[in-house]
């Protein structure tokens, strides 16, 4: 089945050190996009590709990076993490950006900064 | 910014009809209403979205109101496994191009 892959599923990393997380896709969509969903809250949009341009949004710390080399993968990278970076990231993707176009997302990776 | 309301939490009996408001008064013509689903520690779940007309498939009903200000999304049998946070976002031109705002939600519990 098509889907929306996210690896490891829970991942833990120390304090100031690098981490990044990956998301794949078999849907061969457009668009994939990183959200960050601290516990209790809803999810929030980190930031978007459209094929390959980067769209950032305005509120989304320096720390956070992406990378997408290619339509089926895109990573995450959070340079340092701090404590208030753990929380529960989402990758999904869609066709296109028009509102039309339904989000389909992964199960999500956990992350904990110790 | 969200740009819909709706209620915190409800209950519902299982077997019964499952109606989850939301109300999104301030929508443009161009933007669309999407119903997605959380279940504890899981990727958010795409149900159902909707323009004007009301929608219907195997897992939910969307009725929209005929000005579009508020929409209604119906599970018609309620099992257990529905027990989620059901998030309704309107999405479209009008809201940064491509977002969806993610509110809330309504935390829905399903009892036996």
């Amino acid at each position: 089945d098509a889907m929306v892959i996210q690896n490891p599923r829970y991942q833990v990393t120390q304090f100031g050190k690098p981490v990044t997380l990956s998301c794949s896709q078999t849907l061969n969509h457009n668009v994939m996009y990183w959200y960050q969903q601290k516990s209790s809250q809803a999810p929030k949009l980190l930031f978007h590709y459209y094929d390959k341009d980067f769209n950032n949004e305005a509120d989304t710390p320096d720390n956070f990076q992406s990378r997408r080399p290619n339509t089926s993968f895109c990573f995450l990278d959070i340079r340092s993490p701090g404590l208030g970076d753990a929380a529960m990231y989402l990758c999904a993707t869609s066709r296109g950006t028009s509102g039309d176009n339904e989000q389909f997302f992964g199960p999500g990776t956990r992350l904990t900064v110790l | 910014d969200a740009k819909t309301t709706q209620p915190t939490s409800m209950d519902c009996a299982e077997g019964r009809a499952a109606n989850l408001p939301c109300n999104h008064s301030t929508i443009s013509g161009n933007e669309y209403v999407y119903w997605y689903r959380q279940i504890h520690s899981q990727g958010p779940q795409y149900i159902i979205h909707g323009l004007k007309n009301n929608e219907t498939n195997e897992m939910a009903s969307l009725i929209i109101t005929e000005d579009r200000k508020s929409s209604t999304l119906i599970l018609p049998h309620a099992t257990l496994r529905d027990t989620a946070v059901y998030y309704c976002i309107v999405r479209g031109l009008n809201t940064g191009g491509f977002k969806t705002i993610f509110g809330a939600g309504t935390r829905l519990f399903v009892k036996a």
